[in-house]
């Protein structure tokens, strides 16, 4: 069974601009989560969409907003960039949700300049 | 507030020694999970637990759910055990927190 993947793996903006990053899950898997990653923060949750439907938000704001389509691939989106939305974004995909194991993809890093 | 706090921060060890790593969590928690992020930045899930203890080759967690306490263990440690390793809860709002990782480094 292939893995969870992301693209773009590396991606460069300038503030002001906005980004779509893409995650496709496991095969089979219905639930995608998306984490940010930062070394001053670490690792927090922003949503998870479940079968197209947002079941969970963290505290983010606006700015950062997500979809998932109905082969379970999602995008999120986060527009007005600012320097401080510089991580690493990492999806992760399981069967029905964050009670099941999580599979993570290796990541889209953002560098906001 | 539902919190996860993880101890140490940093590890080293020689190759061989056996390592261990708390989490320690807020009341109420439905399951805790134990991550590995290698260098680059890609996680695997070790281990998710609500009870009792699991063991995959050398590593082992148990969770003591009146203490609030998790441990990882790794026995035999080697240098490619070398990672951060994370802890995350999750609670009735079903989010995963996570603590802020261990830094492990085994020296051969």
């Amino acid at each position: 069974k292939a893995g969870v993947t992301q693209t773009p793996r590396y991606l460069i903006k300038t503030r002001g601009q906005q980004v779509t990053l893409s995650c496709s899950p496991i095969s089979g898997h219905r639930s995608v989560s998306w984490y940010q990653q930062t070394p001053g923060q670490g690792l927090q949750f922003l949503f998870e969409y479940f079968s197209e439907t947002q079941r969970n938000k963290g505290n983010f704001p606006g700015r950062f907003s997500g979809r998932q389509f109905s082969n379970s691939r999602s995008e999120m989106n986060v527009s007005t960039l600012e320097l401080g939305d510089s991580a690493l974004y990492l999806c992760a995909s399981s069967f029905q949700g964050q009670g099941n194991e999580q599979y993570f993809g290796p990541g889209t890093r953002l560098t906001v300049t | 507030k539902n919190e996860v706090e993880q101890s140490p921060q940093n590890l080293t060890a020689q190759e061989g020694e056996f390592i261990t790593i708390n989490c320690s969590y807020s009341v109420g928690i439905s399951a805790l999970h134990w991550l590995q992020q290698h260098p680059g930045g890609g996680i695997v899930s070790l281990f998710m637990l609500s009870s009792g203890k699991k063991k995959h080759g050398r590593l082992i967690a148990t969770i003591n759910i009146q203490e609030k306490h998790s441990s990882l263990h790794i026995t035999a440690s080697h240098p490619r055990d070398s990672a951060v390793y994370i802890c995350a809860g999750r609670w009735d709002t079903d989010k995963l927190i996570f603590g802020t990782g261990t830094r492990l480094q085994v020296f051969p």
